[in-house]
């Protein structure tokens, strides 16, 4: 059973350019949380997926970032526009159940985005 | 000032010292998490709590919900426990919200 799976690990873009972050949940698992970790800074939620569906946006930029999780193929983080405050670790977490806790969520390798 | 803060920042111990990693927040919570980060950035869940202790291996996790106080516990520590150790709480307000420490690095040293 592969764990969640993220790709690119490494993403370099230039200012203006889009930058796509893709999971693959855990097989059988229908959540998905999406986090970012700036450089010396803790994790911060940003969003949080069912299938088709977002649940809870609350700490996504209202500008620029988009999510989607879809019927098929992963879940897709979106950011149009990258700044260099934009420089990050993304990373996704998946779980099965509806409870929010991150006890049970299981979390990818992250994608690290550089932006130059 | 943060609404979770993590001390120390960072920690050395020689192999088979006792670790105690704190955590204070300063919001209603209905949870609270240890996570560990590995160097390469893998994160796991350690602990869940929302009372008293509870232990998992050398691991032993607390939390003073009066005292809004956590400490992770590592006893006889060994080089492989060098990582990021993360404190997260869940807001009673929306259970999604996660609130994160900056993390406390530790380093043992064989």
């Amino acid at each position: 059973n592969a764990g969640v799976m993220q790709n690119p690990r490494h993403l370099v873009r230039r200012r203006g350019q889009e930058a796509r972050l893709r999971c693959s949940p855990m097989k059988g698992h229908s959540h998905v949380y999406w986090y970012r970790q700036l450089p010396e800074e803790g994790l911060k939620f940003m969003v949080y997926l069912q299938k088709e569906n977002i649940i809870d946006e609350s700490g996504m930029p209202k500008e620029r970032f988009s999510a989607e999780f879809p019927k098929e193929g992963p879940s897709i983080l979106r950011i149009q526009q990258v700044v260099r405050g934009d420089s990050a670790a993304y990373f996704c977490a998946s779980s099965p159940g509806t409870s929010g806790s991150l006890s049970e969520q299981f979390f990818g390798p992250g994608t690290r985005l550089t932006v130059l | 000032k943060n609404e979770v803060e993590q001390s120390p920042q960072n920690l050395t111990a020689q192999e088979g010292e006792f670790i105690t990693i704190n955590c204070s927040y300063s919001v209603g919570i209905s949870a609270l998490h240890w996570l560990q980060q590995h160097p390469g950035g893998g994160i796991v869940s350690l602990f869940m709590l929302s009372s008293g202790k509870k232990k998992h291996g050398r691991l032993i996790a607390t939390i003073n919900i009066q005292e809004k106080h956590s400490s992770l516990h590592i006893t006889a520590s060994h080089p492989r426990d060098s990582a990021v150790y993360i404190c997260a709480v869940s807001s009673t307000a929306n259970n999604n919200d996660m609130r994160f420490g900056a993390g406390t690095r530790l380093t043992v040293k064989p």
